[in-house]
């Protein structure tokens, strides 16, 4: 069935140097997406959101890329630190499914000092 | 206000309990969510509430009620819960149904003996 999933399970990188989190999802009809951070015992904290009609979108040390032609979305995180050592999740909205908003399975990030 | 307030951020009940989950907003969304999260794994749709109106059930089973007295709350009726309903269960709001940011709350812990 159609779905919003993730490459790698888990990513180490060191502290300072910037992390990459790949998303793939199957639904061209997708128009709106969303990272999440997600810490221990937190709720998903929203990161960053980018439209359809949009190729890349920056906020402050990130940056999210969408390539609608392989229907790939991916997370830059410039000079990590060990506060970003979490859980991240995509997410898909299908305007056609009233705003459901469909998570991939996550990627666990670890940044080691 | 930028927050989505849930409680309790702990439960434990045992399977012939009534109990209920609350959630709080104070943005003016007119949207609003209960999602289900186990340990490790992305959170799943149960219930979506439009301008105070149930809009999308997940096909939930019946021991799951939601309710939306007003535009700000939501809460999350649990009766003759099974140990499998354990998980983390998170509450969110957008401003409307259609594609913008969902805000998420820090969701209960709940655990069903």
């Amino acid at each position: 069935g159609e779905s919003v999933g993730l490459h790698l399970p888990t990513l180490s990188v060191q502290e300072g140097d910037n992390s990459i989190i790949n998303c793939a999802y199957s639904n061209s009809a997708s128009d709106y997406f969303i990272w999440y951070k997600q810490e221990s015992g937190k709720g998903p904290q929203f990161i960053i959101d980018i439209r359809s009609n949009m190729d890349k979108r920056q906020g402050q040390r990130v940056t999210v890329l969408l390539n609608k032609t392989v229907k790939h979305l991916s997370l830059q995180i410039a000079a990590t630190q060990p506060g970003d050592s979490a859980v991240y999740f995509c997410a898909e909205a299908r305007y056609n499914q009233g705003g459901k908003l469909i998570f991939g399975q996550g990627t666990e990030l670890s940044v080691k000092p | 206000d930028t927050e989505v307030t849930q409680t309790p951020k702990h439960l434990v009940m045992g399977m012939t309990n009534k109990k209920s989950l609350k959630c709080e907003q104070h943005m003016g969304h007119r949207a609003m969510y209960w999602y289900k999260q186990k340990a490790k794994k992305p959170p799943e749709l149960m219930f979506v509430y439009s301008y105070e109106k149930l809009s999308i059930n997940e096909s939930v089973p019946s021991r799951f009620s939601p309710e939306c007295p007003n535009s700000s709350l939501l809460n999350l009726h649990l009766h003759a819960l099974q140990p499998e309903d354990s998980a983390l269960y998170l509450c969110a709001s957008r401003k409307s149904p259609t594609n913008e940011k969902l805000f998420f709350g820090s969701g209960t812990q709940l655990s069903v003996l």
